[in-house]
């Protein structure tokens, strides 16, 4: 048990369509990352929300868009879907503020199939 | 910015053998740095970090890793593996002026019987 939920699990959506994915920090988590795991790579950084806010953005296109929700979760939004997008989609909460540091909880991810 | 370079994509030990896993990190400020295991259709699972103090840090299943500032470097050690260790490692580096962690392209690790 992590304390990081993450649905669904698995996802398969065609190209051009739309995908909400979603994610469930634990309480007192106001520090939410999504990461974005190709096969055979390392995360790499999509962007941050700290208390609903957002807190940095990676090298994303604005297509990638994300929410933070008072209930400690959030979601991380992908439009137009390209095929080099499929990939498994992290999230990752802790409860650090701005400039604090700690290790992040990470959710087990989505993994996103687009065909 | 940060990066990281875990020099080894796959290394295969036997069962009790020592095992080092190397990274090396680059930046231009002070670094916080992490070690993360990934099992197979998981998420990351914080290994070790080192954020200030002493340079070795331990983890509670026998992994050692230590900081060494003039070699930009913080390898995983352990001295005697098991079968259950086989799995994805990830080294990733932050600063206290960032918010994002920088992550190697991983060591996968396979303990042989």
């Amino acid at each position: 048990e992590t304390g990081v939920t993450q649905s669904p699990t698995h996802l398969i959506k065609t190209r051009g369509q739309q995908v909400t994915l979603r994610c469930s920090s634990q309480s007192g988590h106001n520090t939410v990352s999504w990461y974005q795991q190709a096969l055979g790579q390392g995360p790499q950084f999509i962007f941050q929300y700290y208390r609903e806010e957002e807190n940095g953005r990676g090298n994303f296109p604005p297509r990638f868009s994300g929410l933070q929700f008072p209930n400690y979760s959030s979601e991380l939004n992908v439009n137009a879907l390209e095929l080099d997008d499929s990939a498994l989609y992290l999230c990752a909460s802790s409860t650090g503020g701005v400039g604090e540091i700690e290790g992040y909880t990470f959710g087990s991810g989505t993994r996103l199939t687009v065909v | 910015a940060q990066s990281v370079t875990q020099l080894d994509s796959q290394v295969p030990v036997f069962e009790e053998a020592p095992v080092e896993l190397r990274c090396n990190y680059s930046s231009s400020v002070s670094v916080y740095l992490f070690w993360y295991v990934q099992y197979p259709n998981q998420g990351l699972q914080l290994l070790l970090k080192y954020l200030s103090g002493s340079t070795l840090v331990e983890s509670i299943n026998g992994f050692e890793a230590e900081f060494n500032k003039s070699q930009t470097s913080f390898h995983l050690r352990k001295p005697s593996v098991h079968i259950s260790d086989t799995a994805e490692y990830f080294c990733a580096v932050t600063s206290n002026t960032g918010n994002q962690f920088y992550f190697g392209t991983g060591t996968s690790l396979t303990v042989i019987p």
